[in-house]
């Protein structure tokens, strides 16, 4: 079975500028979470999609937003980066019961110049 | 809220040599715990996870006992290999409620040949 797929695996933008980062889970998961690692603050929870519905949030401003689709593929979008947006950007997916094991994908490195 | 908390790093180790890495976890109920291992430049791979008390979770010569009483999940080795070097992250999930993984900060590891 083919693991969490991310795309694309590096990007450089520069300040000001959106993205757009794509996650595939595992087929058959359902629930879909974003991380971000960055050394100063270690990883931090961004927000996880069910069925196509955000169920869950962490403390991150608006320009960070995601979305899911039917085929539980989803993405996350960063609009205005800032240079503290600089990061890995990981997607982790799990079957829809709470508390399963997620399973992440390579990440995504961002860049922002 | 919940956290967890991992021995500082890094920790260099000769190969051969026993590790052990420090993990307690503070949460409400009982969650589900994990190591997750980060090699350079990649995503995060789970390494082994317990969930429930007494449980010991294993993978790779790795070991980990889930105990309740002293709110632990040390992460442990026998016989260390140079290929181990990476980061070590100890995480929890509580089993009941929309909650996300919560991380510690890393531990790196370096083996010396």
């Amino acid at each position: 079975k083919a693991g969490v797929t991310q795309t694309p695996r590096y990007l450089i933008k520069t300040r000001g500028q959106q993205v757009t980062l794509s996650c595939s889970p595992i087929s058959g998961h359902r629930s879909v979470s974003w991380y971000q690692q960055t050394p100063g603050q270690g990883l931090q929870f961004l927000f996880e999609y069910f069925s196509e519905t955000q169920r869950n949030k962490g403390n991150f401003p608006g320009r960070f937003s995601g979305r899911q689709f039917s085929n539980s593929r989803s993405e996350m979008n960063v609009s205005t980066l800032e240079l503290g947006d600089s990061a890995l950007y990981l997607c982790a997916s799990s079957n829809s019961a709470y508390g399963e094991t997620q399973y992440f994908g390579p990440g995504t490195r961002l860049l922002v110049l | 809220g919940d956290s967890v908390t991992q021995m500082e790093g890094p920790v260099t180790l000769s190969e051969e040599a026993f590790l052990t890495i420090n993990c307690t976890y503070t949460a409400t109920g009982y969650p589900s715990l994990f190591w997750y291992v980060q090699y350079p430049g990649e995503g995060l791979q789970l390494l082994l996870k317990a969930t429930k008390a007494d449980d010991k979770g294993s993978n790779k010569g790795f070991e980990a006992t889930y105990r309740k009483e002293t709110t632990s999940f040390h992460l442990e080795k026998g016989s260390v290999q140079v290929s181990d070097s990476a980061v070590y992250f100890c995480a929890l999930i509580r089993n009941s409620g929309n909650t996300p993984l919560v991380f510690g900060k890393g531990t790196r590891l370096s083996v010396i040949a």
